[in-house]
Formats: structure tokens, C-alpha cells, sequence
């Protein structure tokens, strides 16, 4: 089945313990991105990587990193994560074209991450 | 403001009932596209329009585009309890640099069993 997956799908971490959230797809999407959903502030795009080893930043990709070493594989990196990062966070894909990030885009499950 | 700004924010209907919901927009497109998002999950793309065209159906799902009002509109016809979600709107950048969908703010439906 084609789809996107997370994991993890719930997080509750402490304030400054390192974190990954992965990202998987399965569709030979090359184009990827991040985005978190907050109350009232809607989705917002973090990072995005046009192709393996090409990634840039998005909307706010402050507290973030990312990397992009496989096609199927788009981690999302928090280093130190503070409260203000708790939010809903997903991974999409989109298949190849010209502009991928103007078309469908098969958004993940979604991880809840709660910082205290 | 955001560019997809959906109307109304909150919808109740009754199951079999049509759900039409609206979103505007500011500038130029070259599609627009509609997801679904049920509580907390993921958004699952709708349907897409282009901006050449004028209406698009998908099963119990129409959609029209006015580009000239900057507007589009979601049908959804004789609705079904599981149709109770958040639907928002989505429009590609153009000429902004970004790499990212713009979206609403989202209608929630309800739909009464």
C-alpha cells in the first residue's frame, strides 16, 4: 500500500533531550517536507528537501534540522526540544513533477509531541 | 491573513443533508485543492482543480472554482456521519519562493447521525 508513515505517532519528552521523528515513504517521492498544526496558527511548513541531499528551510525551521541521506527517508531532528515545540507535527510527499510542492500532497498520520 | 480562508468555521448538519463549504483566496493560482482531516489524523488530499477549470466531481464531492472572485466551494452531497471531519482548502506558490501548500484555517462539519 502506498503511503507515508511516522513514528513515532505519541511523544512526551522533557525539555532539552533530543528527539527524532521518522519519516517514511514508500511511493519514490522526491520531494518531502515537514509541517506542524497548531490551534489557530494552522499548518506551517519546517523543512522541505526537493530530492536526496537537498533540503532547505520552510516557515519556521528555528529549533529544527533535518537530513535526507535515502529518497524514502526524511527524519525531522530536534536537538533541544523547549515546550514551545509542542504541536502536531506532519511528514508529506508528493510525486515528482516539475513543482512537486504545487501538487497532491499524502501527508503522514501525524505525531503528537508534548515537551514539558 | 492566510491565503485560503475557509467559510464557515463550523458546520452542523443532519446526516443526508448537503455540507457546502467556501474558501477565498488573494492571489493568483494555478490550482486549488481540498483535504480532509479527521480529529487528529492525517490530511488526505480530496481533490484537485486546476485553474483552467471550472467544476470537478469525485463521487459525492463537487467542487467549483471562480477565479475571477477568487473563490472555490466544496459540495458534499447527502453527507454521512462518517464525513464528520475538518476541510480545508490549499493553494500552491507562485513566484514566492516558497515550497509549500498554503492553507486554511479549516471547516469543521459535523454530521449528526
Amino acid at each position: 500500500e502506498a503511503q507515508v508513515t511516522q513514528n513515532p505517532r505519541y511523544l512526551i519528552t522533557v525539555t532539552g533531550k533530543k528527539l527524532t521523528v521518522t519519516c517514511s515513504q514508500n511511493m519514490n517521492h522526491e520531494y518531502m517536507s515537514w509541517y506542524r498544526q497548531d490551534p489557530g496558527l494552522g499548518l506551517r511548513q519546517i523543512y522541505y528537501s526537493m530530492n536526496v541531499e537537498v533540503t532547505d528551510k520552510g516557515d519556521v525551521p528555528e529549533g529544527y534540522k533535518v537530513s535526507r541521506k535515502e529518497k524514502r527517508n526524511f527524519p525531522l531532528i530536534l536537538e533541544s526540544p523547549s515546550p514551545n515545540q509542542t504541536s502536531l507535527y506532519f511528514c508529506a510527499s508528493s510525486p515528482t513533477s516539475a513543482r512537486p510542492y504545487q501538487e497532491t500532497q499524502y501527508f503522514g498520520p501525524g505525531t503528537r509531541l508534548l515537551v514539558l | 491573513s492566510q491565503q485560503g480562508e475557509e467559510d464557515p468555521q463550523a458546520l452542523s448538519i443532519q446526516e443526508g443533508e448537503n455540507a457546502t463549504m467556501n474558501c477565498s483566496y488573494k492571489t493568483s493560482i494555478n490550482n486549488l485543492q481540498w483535504y480532509r482531516q479527521n480529529s487528529g489524523r492525517g490530511l488526505v488530499h480530496l481533490i484537485l482543480i486546476r485553474s483552467n477549470e471550472r467544476e470537478k466531481h469525485s463521487g459525492r464531492l463537487r467542487v467549483t472554482l471562480d477565479t475571477s472572485k477568487k473563490s472555490s466551494s466544496l459540495l458534499i452531497t447527502a453527507s454521512r456521519a462518517a464525513d464528520t471531519a475538518s476541510y480545508f482548502c490549499a493553494t500552491p506558490p507562485l513566484d514566492t519562493g516558497r515550497r509549500a501548500l498554503t492553507f486554511g484555517s479549516g471547516t469543521r462539519l459535523q454530521v449528526q447521525p
